[in-house]
């Protein structure tokens, strides 16, 4: 399973934008990159995928370089709601199954 | 996004009752579904894989004859915390695997488990 790197925390003000840059060095071939979204005694929410170059949807963008080692995850104009905690996660395709890593706790403030 | 609902949101139970969490996907079928495991202030953990019509598969660590799960249809996965004591108080979470050109899995919103 490719493990991944995430920064423990960022702080960041209401407004600004959120880069998380996530590592993935082991990353497989066939493996997707995906984030959740996860508030306190809640499920994490799914976010975004993707496999390489950007990828956008109505929350957030994700870029991919072409070694596909690193991913960044981008949230234009973060308000106080988007304070969470944030997983950068690799599927395994083969398996399935989802690794969770310490993900990265997002304060905003205000 | 598709649609994971788990039953109850909370439960509290005196020790050596058993309990039942339910899972179930809405708006798709989900022949695999995931249960994970999360303590206060840590990440989740995979507890076991859920196939429809099939046995679990269960991480190791995780005892079989303690969280038995059953996933009878492609939209229901049931766990069965058996014989509960206080140290299986936890937030319980399942998902289901929405399966496309993309494999992405949907979460329940949780279950958070206090044992007597």
């Amino acid at each position: 399973l490719a493990k991944t790197t995430q920064p423990i925390s960022m702080d960041s003000y209401e407004g600004q934008e959120v880069n998380i840059t996530c590592s993935h060095n082991n990353i497989a071939t066939n493996d997707y990159i995906t984030w959740y979204q996860q508030f306190p005694s809640q499920g994490p929410r799914f976010i975004i995928q993707g496999y390489k170059t950007k990828v956008t949807n109505e929350v957030a963008s994700l870029f991919i370089p072409a070694d596909r080692k690193s991913s960044t995850l981008s949230l234009p104009r973060v308000s106080l709601s988007d304070t969470a905690v944030y997983y950068c996660l690799v599927m395994d395709t083969g398996r399935r199954a989802l690794t969770f890593g310490s993900g990265t706790r997002l304060q905003v403030q205000p | 996004g598709a649609v994971v609902s788990q039953h109850p949101s909370r439960v509290i139970c005196k020790s050596g009752t058993s309990v039942k969490i339910e899972c179930r996907s809405l708006d798709f079928q989900a022949t695999t579904m995931f249960w994970y495991r999360q303590f206060p202030k840590q990440s989740l953990m995979l507890m076991a894989t859920s196939n429809e019509g099939s046995k679990a598969t269960y991480e190791q660590g995780v005892e079989k004859d303690k969280f038995l799960i059953n996933h009878a249809s492609l939209t229901l996965s049931t766990l069965t915390v058996t014989s509960a004591h206080p140290e299986d108080s936890s937030f319980y979470i399942c998902s289901g695997l929405y399966s496309g050109v993309k494999n992405i899995q949907y979460f329940g919103a949780g279950t958070r488990l206090s044992v007597l």
